[in-house]
């Protein structure tokens, strides 16, 4: 199976200021999804980005955008101009091209410094 | 309906009952899938139901857990004899298409006591 890493339990960013979120996965196939989610105290996941892995072009939404490294297998999560409402846990995923599963990492909990 | 419904919310409940937990997804999504996540953890799959297929029950951690959905309507997912260790969120996602992002319910909190 494949596995998603998320080596930094836990990260701080002072407002307005840029973060960035690690995220490593293991796989063997060429073709496949992957996914940055956010999960506030609300527990409601919320999608925030994704990326085709035939795409070179990094994916951006507004103030977050992804540094994929198809070779490397990493997958990282930059917000820009952090905002107080932006502190969540962050989720990396994995999907197959033909499986019926996500693959989840342990997640980042990052706090966001008035 | 505009999201994903979960419902209750929060139970609580004995050591050794059943309950049942219940997922309205998203109108027009085919694919289903049931998650759980321990506190401080990351996800775990669960099950997934795709159309009328037969569901991938690959995730279900024991014969006390088993799922249902009837064609693309509501799902629900049963827990029998209870176990303190199923304490956790039960999560319950929606996508329409393969590589569509999933939409998340808001979570079913289960304790058990």
């Amino acid at each position: 199976a494949q596995t998603v890493t998320q080596s930094q339990p836990e990260m701080s960013v002072q407002e307005a200021e840029t973060v960035t979120l690690s995220c490593t996965y293991d796989t063997s196939e060429s073709d496949y999804y992957l996914f940055w989610y956010k999960q506030p105290p609300s527990r409601q996941m919320i999608l925030v980005i994704r990326q085709e892995a035939y795409k070179q072009q990094n994916a951006t939404e507004n103030r977050f955008s992804v540094n994929f490294q198809k070779a490397a297998k990493s997958f990282s999560l930059k917000i820009s101009d952090s905002q107080l409402g932006d502190a969540a846990m962050y989720f990396c995923a994995y999907r197959s091209n033909t499986g019926n599963q996500f693959y989840f990492g342990t997640g980042t909990s990052l706090t966001v410094i008035p | 309906g505009a999201g994903v419904s979960q419902s209750p919310s929060n139970k609580v409940t004995e050591k050794g009952k059943d309950v049942e937990l219940r997922c309205d997804p998203i109108s027009g999504h085919t694919a289903l899938y049931w998650y759980r996540q321990r506190l401080g953890q990351g996800l775990e799959f669960l099950i997934y139901f795709q159309g009328n297929s037969a569901p991938d029950k690959s995730g279900l951690p024991s014969d006390r857990f088993s799922a249902e959905r009837t064609g693309e309507s509501v799902s629900t997912l049963t827990i029998q004899r209870t176990q303190q260790e199923d304490s956790a969120v039960y999560l319950c996602a929606s996508s329409a298409y393969l590589g569509d992002g999933y939409t998340f319910g808001s979570g079913t909190r289960l304790t058990v006591v």
